[in-house]
């Protein structure tokens, strides 16, 4: 069973820098992963498809990397809309594991 | 405009059963995989069924396998989920998604609000 380890845990930055999160899984999952945004009490929203490719409606500030093991998504400028957690998910094998989250707080 | 509305949750005793329901509404039902996931209280979510456009594959999380089932009627634009012999750790929000088709996987691209199941006695 694949397991997804997201890193850091938490993230603590202000308005304007940069964010990147990170996402490994145990055996390679090649290209099919996606990333989740997740605001409280709300459902998760999709940004990033196929390891890279952003999902209708998401800013261009939202980019996706990477392919077998190890993924990245980076946010180029936080917008304070954007302080949530972030999950990544393999779609590659079943069970179809997501990570733990990342959560990206303001500090 | 899609729109995924859950229904059907509530508090029920383990052991108990539940059907979830989901209407879906401004896309063509019929052309998608669709999914339940769910997410316990302050934990990660998980990929509990996914169903195939004409409902002859349906794929469960080891953990729902003999107790739940998913179904899906095209016509009414409908999406259920049976629970049976529901235990305390499947108390959960879930949520109804409607998955996309990228190059590489599915990927579930709307969500609807959660419905919150409660296992207690």
């Amino acid at each position: 069973e694949i397991v997804l380890t997201q890193s850091p845990a938490t993230l603590s930055l202000s308005p304007g820098e940069r964010a990147t999160l990170s996402c490994r899984a145990s055996q390679s999952v090649s290209r099919s992963l996606a990333w989740y945004q997740q605001k409280p009490g709300q459902a998760p929203r999709l940004l990033i498809y196929d390891a890279s490719n952003r999902a209708s409606g998401i800013p261009v500030r939202f980019s996706g990397s990477g392919s077998g093991t190890d993924f990245t998504l980076t946010i180029s400028s936080l917008e304070p809309e954007d302080f949530a957690v972030y999950y990544c998910h393999q779609r590659s094998a079943w069970p179809l594991p997501f990570g733990g989250g990342t959560k990206v707080e303001i500090k | 405009e899609v729109q995924l509305v859950e229904s059907g949750g509530g508090l029920v005793q383990p052991g108990g059963s539940l059907r979830l329901s989901c209407a879906a509404s401004g896309f063509t039902f019929s052309s998608h995989w669709m999914t339940w996931v769910r997410q316990a209280p302050g934990k990660r979510l998980e990929w509990v069924a996914n169903i195939r456009q004409d409902g002859n594959a349906k794929f469960y999380v080891d953990s729902v396998q003999g107790r739940f089932t998913i179904s899906r009627d095209n016509a009414r634009n409908s999406l259920d989920l049976q629970m049976n012999s529901l235990r305390v750790e499947d108390t959960a929000v879930y949520y109804c998604v409607r998955e996309l088709e990228g190059s590489e996987g599915y990927y579930g691209d709307y969500w609807g609000q959660g419905i919150l199941v409660t296992v207690s006695s």
